[in-house]
């Protein structure tokens, strides 16, 4: 199994500033993912992050309002740009296990847009 | 897309009862996995079902799988203060790939 980490764990932010949230995994890995979980609902997809290429961001997220960067096969980041409350979440990035879809999560980094 | 729907939303239970909770979706799923999430942690893996109708236990917890494919169930026996967590359950199949439920908020007192 992989160890994710993510740093900041939590924060609080001014609306119309923007974080970057980082992703390192302990382990070389080809796909990192990045969800949100906001209270009460289900975890959603924001974007799949490849190596060397464009992340691909799911319907109802764009790459201005969450750019990300993959550098190395190790580790990732996810900015949240022009922050509202609205934008307030926690913030999980994962890695694909062995089995089919099966993620492993990080810790997440609960952020608070005030 | 695709939905799954958890049940109950929250439970608070005293050590060493029994519980179960749900997780229902119209679709078919070819596999259906489990986590549990503890405050301040991303989910962590428990269990993936593959086969329609498949039990696996895991020590204190029974997971089933439907005939179907369509929805799943797990059991816990004993309940114990360190069983306490949010549940998700997450469904593979079909053009959303993996989508996840929104929970079961459970709570084990001692």
């Amino acid at each position: 199994s992989a160890v994710i980490s993510q740093k900041p764990s939590r924060d609080i932010c001014q609306r119309g500033t923007s974080l970057t949230i980082q992703c390192q995994v302990d382990s070389q890995v080809t796909m990192m993912f990045w969800y949100r979980q906001q209270p009460g609902q289900s975890l959603t997809l924001i974007a799949t992050a490849n190596q060397g290429s464009e992340a691909t961001y799911e319907s109802g997220f764009v790459i201005d309002k969450f750019p990300i960067s993959r550098p190395n096969l190790t580790f990732s980041t996810l900015t949240v740009s022009n922050m509202s409350p609205e934008d307030s979440s926690i913030y999980l990035c994962s890695v694909e296990g062995t089995g089919s879809y099966e993620q492993y999560f990080g810790p997440g980094t609960r952020l608070t847009v005030t | 897309t695709q939905l799954l729907e958890q049940s109950p939303q929250f439970l608070s239970i005293q050590e060493g009862e029994n519980l179960t909770v749900y997780c229902n979706s119209s679709s078919v799923f070819s596999s259906l996995q489990w986590y549990r999430q503890e405050p301040g942690e991303g989910p962590v893996l428990l269990v993936t079902v593959v086969t329609g109708g498949e039990v696996k236990k895991l020590k204190r917890l029974t997971f089933q799988f439907g005939d179907a494919r369509k929805d799943s169930s797990l059991h816990i026996t004993a309940a114990q203060p360190g069983d306490t967590g949010l549940y998700l359950c997450a469904g593979v199949g079909g053009a959303d790939g993996l989508t996840f439920g929104k929970g079961t908020h459970l709570i084990i007192q001692p």
